[in-house]
């Protein structure tokens, strides 16, 4: 199985800050790729696909990037409704596995 | 509009089946490459996906659970349903079911999880 690595478990941020989390899986993934973000209580939302593929009604502000088996998303400008969990979803290869998380929370 | 909702028992004893349903709109398991998968998430930990079906019949498994899952589905009421047996309290967990689209290999949408806690 594909190991997802996502690194730090926690952040903690201030609004409007620029904020980057990792994610690194244990063989290629090529750019099958996928993030989601998990409020308190609410199911997972799509975030971004393919790495870097933007979904329709996201905010602009969130962006992902990288291939193979490195890979980050990026916030620009964090808001207090992005305080959430995130994680990243590997399709490449069955089955399916997950990062263990990152936790955003105010600083 | 999609949306999926699942229905689950609440609560079952060690060693009992489990049968969950997910009921969806806006689209069908008939149409050529749609998908609904099962993704499970115990309190306060990560996501674990679970099994996927296929508007074909095709169905896949993940092998950590594969002799205990059974993933089917009912195209005509637009359902389908995830059967997990000889339960224990390590399948206490939230349960979702998502779309799936074929060659796309991410889930876009989810449903609300139904809660399935498993004590004696």
């Amino acid at each position: 199985d594909v190991v997802l690595t996502q690194s730090p478990a926690t952040l903690s941020v201030t609004p409007g800050e620029r904020i980057s989390l990792s994610c690194r899986a244990s063989e290629s993934v090529d750019t099958y790729l996928h993030w989601y973000q998990q409020k308190p209580n609410e199911s997972p939302r799509l975030l971004i696909k393919y790495a870097s593929q933007s979904i329709s009604g996201i905010p602009s502000r969130f962006s992902g990037s990288g291939s193979g088996t490195d890979f980050t998303l990026s916030i620009n400008g964090v808001e207090l409704e992005d305080l959430s969990i995130y994680y990243c979803q590997q399709g490449n290869s069955l089955p399916y596995t997950f990062g263990a998380g990152t936790k955003l929370e105010l600083k | 509009q999609v949306t999926l909702k699942e229905s689950g028992p609440g609560i079952l004893q060690p060693s009992q089946t489990l049968s969950l349903t997910c009921t969806f709109s806006g689209f069908s398991l008939s149409t050529y490459g749609m998908g609904v998968g099962w993704i499970r998430q115990p309190s306060g930990k990560g996501l674990e996906w679970l099994a996927n079906i296929w508007w074909d019949d095709d169905k896949y498994y993940n092998p950590s659970l594969k002799n205990r899952l059974t993933i089917s589905k009912d195209t005509s009421n637009n359902q389908a349903f995830l059967k997990i047996t000889n339960v224990d309290t390590a399948d206490t967990a939230t349960y979702y079911c998502a779309r799936i689209e074929a060659w796309e290999y991410y889930f876009d949408y989810w449903g609300q999880g139904v809660m399935v806690t498993v004590s004696s």
